[in-house]
């Protein structure tokens, strides 16, 4: 199995500032990996997939990165509605999510 | 617009068997490029994948469930359903349903990511 390793686990931060994630694959994955947002009693919703491109909609400071096994989520300058929590979900072989990443407010 | 509505009991028996079910509306399950899936979240924890289904009859299931999943597709109802058996309480949390897309929409080819979601409903597994 393809296991998915986020850090950090929390994130604290402000309004405007700029916010990574990262996410690990055991394995390569090449470009197959997902992000996604969810708020709390909300079901998650996509940002990203094939590691780079930006789900119809989403805003444009949110970005992608990586192959093989590092990837990152940018959130370019962060906003009130981005506190939430990030997964980062593989679609290489199966399927599998990391463990979360709660943005939270500083 | 499409949109995905789980149903079935909040409450199950230890050692029982849990059942779902989601509707899909807005679109045909047959005329739509898709695998639909099941998801679940144990409170305050992260994102699980179950299994998923094609409207053929397709289905993957996660190892660590397999022996006790399954997933079937009811086109003529346009719904997909999950029994899990023999639950116990770590089996309690939200259960989403949710579209996942296909590479090129051909879902003989990569199936990928999790593109639209029902809004989840909690089972509790309890006596």
């Amino acid at each position: 199995d393809i296991q998915m390793t986020q850090s950090p686990s929390t994130l604290s931060a402000s309004v405007g500032d700029r916010v990574t994630i990262t996410c690990r694959a055991t394995q390569s994955i090449d470009e197959y990996l997902a992000w996604y947002q969810q708020k709390p009693g909300k079901a998650p919703k996509v940002l990203i997939y094939k590691a780079s491109s930006l789900e119809s909609g989403v805003p444009s400071r949110f970005s992608g990165s990586g192959s093989g096994t590092e990837f990152t989520l940018t959130i370019s300058s962060l906003q009130p509605d981005d506190f939430a929590t990030y997964y980062c979900q593989q679609y290489s072989y199966s399927w599998t999510f990391g463990q979360g990443t709660k943005v939270e407010i500083k | 617009q499409v949109h995905l509505q789980e149903s079935g009991p909040g409450l199950v028996k230890p050692s029982e068997t849990l059942s779902l079910t989601c509707s899909v509306s807005g679109d045909s399950m047959t005329s739509s490029d898709f695998y639909w899936a099941w998801i679940r979240q144990p409170p305050g924890k992260g994102l699980e994948w179950i299994g998923n289904v094609y409207y053929r009859g397709n289905t993957y299931n996660s190892p660590s469930l397999r022996s006790r999943v399954t997933i079937s597709v009811d086109t003529s109802r346009n719904q997909f359903s999950l029994k899990l058996r023999s639950v116990t309480a770590a089996d309690s949390g939200l259960y989403y349903c949710a579209r996942q897309t296909c590479d090129g929409g051909d879902c003989y080819s990569r199936v990928e990511y999790f593109n639209l979601w029902g809004q989840g409903t909690l089972v509790t597994v309890s006596s």
